[in-house]
């Protein structure tokens, strides 16, 4: 069984740029959710797919954008950069079901830094 | 009402004592309470959860204790570490569907020898 894995690990961008990040979920989990981690700060939740479907949505700007694929991986894309778009992006995948007590599991995370 | 308030911001504790980290959460929609630990450069881990249904959950020398009626839980590191010196995150969700967890701003933990 593998874990959850992110691409890349480290990211340097200027304002202005876009950028993708993407995440292969744990074997076996069909939803990915996504968070943004400042630094000092608990994760945020961006937003999260289910069957390649965004399944629920937080506080964040349409600039930011996903996808998830029939192989339950994705990709969170991040258009416009922002100086405060610096931060680790986390994701995490689960198993939506009735006995999965929405247990998520996380990957490494990106560190994105915006010049 | 979708906050979680975690206490204290950060914490130092000697080698063989109690480390006990503290969370209050205001949705009483929310059922699922996951602690999360990590570490420098590294994505959160899950070490424990638990649900309402029990007021304490032991798995090794990590304990949650839960209190429905304040809305308060915590988590108690027994015989402490130094490798357990990491960043603590509580978090709460609902257990059912695909839910956002809700994490608090975490606890830098230093255990010294």
């Amino acid at each position: 069984e593998t874990g959850v894995t992110q691409s890349p690990t480290h990211l340097i961008k200027t304002r202005g740029q876009q950028v993708t990040l993407r995440c292969s979920s744990q074997s076996g989990h069909n939803t990915v959710s996504w968070y943004q981690q400042a630094l000092g700060q608990g994760p945020q939740f961006i937003f999260q797919y289910y069957r390649e479907e965004e399944n629920g949505r937080g506080n964040f700007p349409p600039r930011f954008s996903g996808l998830q694929f029939p192989n339950y991986s994705s990709e969170l894309n991040v258009n416009a950069l922002e100086l405060d778009d610096s931060a680790l992006y986390l994701c995490a995948s689960s198993l939506a079901g009735a006995l999965s007590y929405n247990e998520q599991f996380f990957g490494p995370g990106t560190r994105l830094t915006v010049l | 009402q979708q906050q979680v308030k975690q206490s204290p911001q950060s914490l130092i504790v000697q080698k063989g004592g109690i480390s006990i980290i503290n969370c209050a959460y205001e949705n009483t929609a929310f059922d699922y309470f996951p602690w999360y630990q990590q570490f420098p450069g590294k994505g959160p881990a899950l070490l424990i959860a638990i649900r309402p249904d029990v007021s304490e959950k032991k798995e090794g020398r990590f304990t949650i204790s839960f209190n429905k009626s304040a809305k308060q839980f915590s988590l108690h590191i027994m015989d402490s570490q130094p490798g357990d010196s990491a960043t603590y995150f509580c978090a709460a969700s609902r257990s059912s569907g695909n839910t956002p967890l809700v994490f608090g701003k975490g606890t830098r933990l230093s255990v010294i020898a």
